[in-house]
């Protein structure tokens, strides 16, 4: 079992629709991100949090809007999404680089289809 | 341009015998890699690491080795088993101020057939 927990598995939705993807964990981590993965390609980063705060933005388009409530929590607001980001999304946590090096953990993925 | 690249993209071992994932990387900045495995509709799952300051890590079945003045790494498995079928992701650590991120290669399908 992952200690990485994503909500939903799959989502479909409209291009008008707003939808919240969800990921929570419990190991204590102070890091946590978001990737993108198309099929038959790598996870790609969208977005690393540090202490609750952005830390990193890789140039995402404003339709995804991410949100980290608290230390344990990261959400992914999406609003007029495109087919073509149809996409699994991968939640991921770990400790922080200035701790020692500490690999990520990652979530089993929310699926996403844009219709 | 790619800066961890993985050149096979799939690789077909006999129940038993070992298999051999490669990796090339192109920033000689990068001291931490990592392997990741990957089954279909779920996340990838850490496997095992290396820091530059070594030249191999073993863990069970699963050795990493470095070679940094060749910028190459690779992961053997052995013996390899079916359940190790899988897509492997290898992955550089890039530090970027106070953060980082993991940077992917894209990956090599490993088959393992009884």
């Amino acid at each position: 079992d992952t200690e990485v927990t994503q909500t939903p598995k799959h989502l479909v939705m409209g291009m008008t629709n707003k939808k919240s993807l969800k990921c929570e964990q419990h190991m204590g981590h102070r890091a946590m991100y978001w990737y993108k993965q198309k099929a038959k390609k790598p996870p790609e980063l969208m977005f690393v949090y540090s202490y609750e705060k952005l830390s990193i933005n890789e140039s995402v388009p404003s339709r995804f809007s991410p949100e980290c409530p608290n230390s344990s929590l990261l959400n992914l607001h999406l609003h007029a999404l495109q087919p073509e980001d149809s996409a699994l999304y991968l939640c991921a946590s770990s400790h922080l680089p200035e701790t020692g090096n500490s690999p990520l953990h990652f979530g089993n993925g929310t699926r996403l289809t844009v219709t | 341009d790619q800066q961890v690249k993985q050149n096979s993209p799939s690789l077909s071992v006999q129940e038993g015998r070992i298999s051999i994932l490669n990796c090339d990387y192109t920033n000689s900045m990068f001291d931490y890699f990592l392997w990741y495995k990957k089954y279909p509709a779920e996340g990838p799952t850490f496997l095992i690491s290396i820091s530059s300051i070594k030249d191999k890590n073993e863990d069970g079945r699963f050795t990493v080795f470095l070679n940094k003045s060749a910028k190459h790494l690779s992961l053997h498995i052995v013996p390899s088993q079916p359940g190790d079928s899988a897509v492997y992701f290898c992955a550089a650590w890039n530090y970027g101020g106070s953060q980082g991120n993991l940077i992917f290669g894209k990956g090599t399908k490993l088959s393992v057939k009884p």
